[in-house]
């Protein structure tokens, strides 16, 4: 149990576009998901707290008009990168939280490429 | 704010014993997590701890001290396949994740 699957598992965009990125939770209803990014050698930086039918609260230094969060059920969020920059260009992960415990299982990865 | 400290660095033998500390200080503790993570990869769950004392599962073992700040995570009869980063997180009171910078633990033959 407890299996959160994110789609696509890379992507590859011109720069200025727009990517969004599903995470879902396969057999357990995620209260809150996280969105979380990761540079190459570097450890797993928290995004934002995403709550089913509320607005992400983002972390200090993350801009919310860039990075658009809607976790409209109790199994899907999306993350979607507006007007992408190479800079942008990292490993996205998502994990979700049931209600029962602290435990928050994670995703297999978003590898992004903005070229 | 969190602040969380592990090594960067681990080399040891197979079939060794490595042993990877961490530090933290934190507002709100909740719990400490250790996670395994393969370059390219997701990370996958170790162990949990949220009261003092040593957690055994298999060939690792996590220790926790909130007294002192202080975790370690205990990999015995190292195999090549334990070559990862381990990750320390701690857990805090909104739930919220926060991860030390990683332990990338090399395996030689």
């Amino acid at each position: 149990g407890a299996v959160v699957s994110q789609h696509p598992s890379r992507v590859i965009c011109k720069s200025g576009t727009s990517v969004k990125i599903e995470c879902r939770s396969l057999d357990f209803q995620a209260t809150t998901m996280f969105w979380y990014r990761q540079f190459p050698k570097q450890s797993l930086m928290l995004m934002a707290t995403s709550n089913e039918g509320s607005k992400a609260t983002y972390e200090q230094g993350v801009e919310k008009d860039k990075f658009l969060i809607n976790h409209a059920s109790l199994t899907l969020s999306t993350l979607t990168v507006t007007s992408a920059h190479p800079e942008d260009s990292s490993f996205y992960i998502c994990s979700a939280r049931d209600t029962t415990d602290y435990e928050q299982y994670f995703g297999p990865g978003t590898r992004l490429t903005v070229t | 704010g969190q602040n969380i400290d592990q090594p960067t660095e681990m080399t040891a033998t197979e079939g060794a014993i490595v042993q990877i500390n961490c530090t933290y200080q934190t507002s709100g503790f909740n719990g400490l997590f250790w996670y395994q993570q393969h370059a390219g990869e997701a990370p996958t769950f170790l162990s949990y701890n949220v009261l003092d004392g040593l957690e055994e599962k298999g060939r690792f073992s996590s220790f926790l001290s909130r007294s002192k700040g202080y975790s370690y995570l205990l990999l015995k009869e190292l195999q090549m396949k334990d070559s990862a980063s381990y990750l320390c997180a701690v857990i805090s009171n909104d739930y919220k994740l926060s991860f030390g910078a990683g332990t990338t633990v090399t395996v030689r033959a």
